[in-house]
């Protein structure tokens, strides 16, 4: 079935880079999502990726996908402290209007002053 | 910018009592969800909505749940009958349209707390 697969961990500096990894399984997927979410709030989007595309650029944020490889990343540039958070990654397939996304457990970024 | 906003943030209920969590959608959007979140694991989709009708739901989405948008601005979720394994994160989310490229917004969450 349809499956997203996260590393459940990351740690960086301040004003290091942080990459964020995931893997999926489906390969109709036509949309791939980053949510974040910090502390007691909700899941705010942050960005997301056509399938047809290999990389999408956000000022911070660089999202690359190995479509071959069903590989997505997100990358943040200059992390700060506020971006201290879990990371979602989730997939929307292609079969037909309300798709329902598929998740990853998360991955929780902390960044060390 | 508009949002999602989700009612209660946290409510605490009895076994076996009805709960009604409430979600405002953002204005516009056409298309509702409810996703729930059990503590430690996965987000899990469990209905979409649409037209008044429900467009999927999950096997999570049993005769013990339901969904309402009982006018033109809500959107409900009931559980009839609670069950200690339903206590969860519940969040709601919209979308202008139901296609992949019309992301879903979501709102803060209702944490629900079943004793």
């Amino acid at each position: 079935g349809e499956d997203v697969e996260q590393s459940l961990f990351l740690s960086v500096r301040e004003g290091d880079s942080s990459v964020i990894n995931c893997t999926y399984t489906d390969s109709s997927s036509t949309y791939l999502y980053w949510y974040k979410q910090e502390p007691g709030a909700g899941l705010q989007l942050l960005t997301y990726i056509f399938s047809n595309m290999d990389m999408k650029q956000d000022q911070r944020l660089t999202v690359l996908l190995n479509k071959k490889d069903k590989h997505l990343s997100l990358r943040i540039a200059d992390t700060q402290t506020g971006d201290s958070a879990i990371y979602f990654c989730a997939e929307g397939g292609n079969a037909g209007n309300n798709r329902k996304l598929i998740w990853g457990l998360g991955t929780s970024l902390a960044v060390n002053p | 910018e508009p949002e999602v906003t989700q009612t209660p943030s946290h409510q605490v209920t009895q076994m076996g009592q009805e709960v009604i969590l409430r979600c405002v959608p953002i204005s516009n959007h056409l298309y509702f969800y409810w996703y729930r979140q059990i503590l430690g694991q996965k987000v899990e989709f469990l209905v979409s909505f649409y037209n008044n009708e429900i467009s999927e739901k999950s096997e999570i989405f049993d005769d013990q749940f339901s969904v309402e948008r009982p006018d033109g601005s809500n959107f409900t979720l009931k559980i009839r009958s609670t069950k200690l394994e339903d206590s969860a994160m519940y969040f709601c989310a919209s979308s202008v349209r139901g296609l992949s490229n019309q992301p879903q917004h979501f709102g803060d969450g209702t944490r629900l707390s079943i004793l």
